[in-house]
């Protein structure tokens, strides 16, 4: 059963606008998120996170938003270019608490930027 | 500036053969973790190690047997390939002082099984 969820596999935006990827977690005891980031033939490299003490996280063009009560969190990429497109992956800690390191990994998303 | 090196890149096999794949990392890192990523599936967990000397099983350790060699090296083994276990291979690792550390991931290794 997925505990982290990403229900979109992609998503196309134009140059210059906003990208907004989507992920749902199960499991309330999460208390940290992780996004990251894969181009193809490589591997993935983290990218920006999120303690669920915070609402949000800003990192120049990347923002993550959290609302807890949904257990729903989103990936802003503005303005969005050409090289972001990727495959997103949303993260959650399977160890709570724990410096372990496990990680639940959502499906991912595709995101193209055109032109 | 390598990270984490993992090797084949690319791997050919036949049903029942074995192989085993290595991953190494230079950032002095104590956990390490094998993944592998099937087409819509996400990364999912193999086998892990916290430390030098331990290793235990993640949420897919079936058909798959792991050595940490030392505090730098952590493989992967199948014993007799099978046609299901045909997916991306990620190795990882992360420091261990403090929570919530981020991993770094090697390339992949790619691995058809006919």
């Amino acid at each position: 059963d997925q505990q982290v969820k990403q229900n979109s596999p992609s998503l196309s935006v134009q140059e210059g606008r906003i990208s907004i990827l989507n992920c749902d977690y199960t499991n309330s005891m999460f208390d940290y998120f992780l996004w990251y980031k894969k181009y193809p033939a490589e591997g993935p490299t983290f990218l920006i996170s999120i303690s669920s003490i915070k609402d949000k996280n800003e990192d120049g063009r990347f923002t993550v938003f959290l609302n807890k009560s949904a257990k729903h969190l989103s990936l802003h990429i503005v303005p969005s270019q050409p090289g972001d497109s990727a495959v997103y992956f949303c993260a959650a800690p399977i160890d709570r608490g724990s410096t372990l390191g496990r990680l639940y990994f959502g499906r991912g998303t595709q995101l193209t930027v055109w032109p | 500036n390598a990270g984490v090196t993992q090797t084949p890149k690319f791997q050919v096999l036949k049903t029942g053969q074995s192989m085993t794949l290595q991953c190494a990392q230079d950032m002095n890192h104590n956990s390490m973790y094998w993944y592998r990523q099937d087409p819509g599936m996400g990364l999912r967990l193999i086998y892990y190690s916290a430390s030098e000397g331990t290793t235990d099983k993640g949420e897919v350790p079936n058909g798959y047997n792991v050595s940490r060699l030392n505090k730098r090296e952590f493989s992967l083994r199948l014993e007799s390939a099978a046609p299901s276990q045909t997916s991306v291979y990620f190795c990882a690792s992360s420091e261990r002082d403090r929570k919530n550390q981020p991993q770094h991931f090697g390339d992949g290794t790619r691995l058809s099984i006919l």
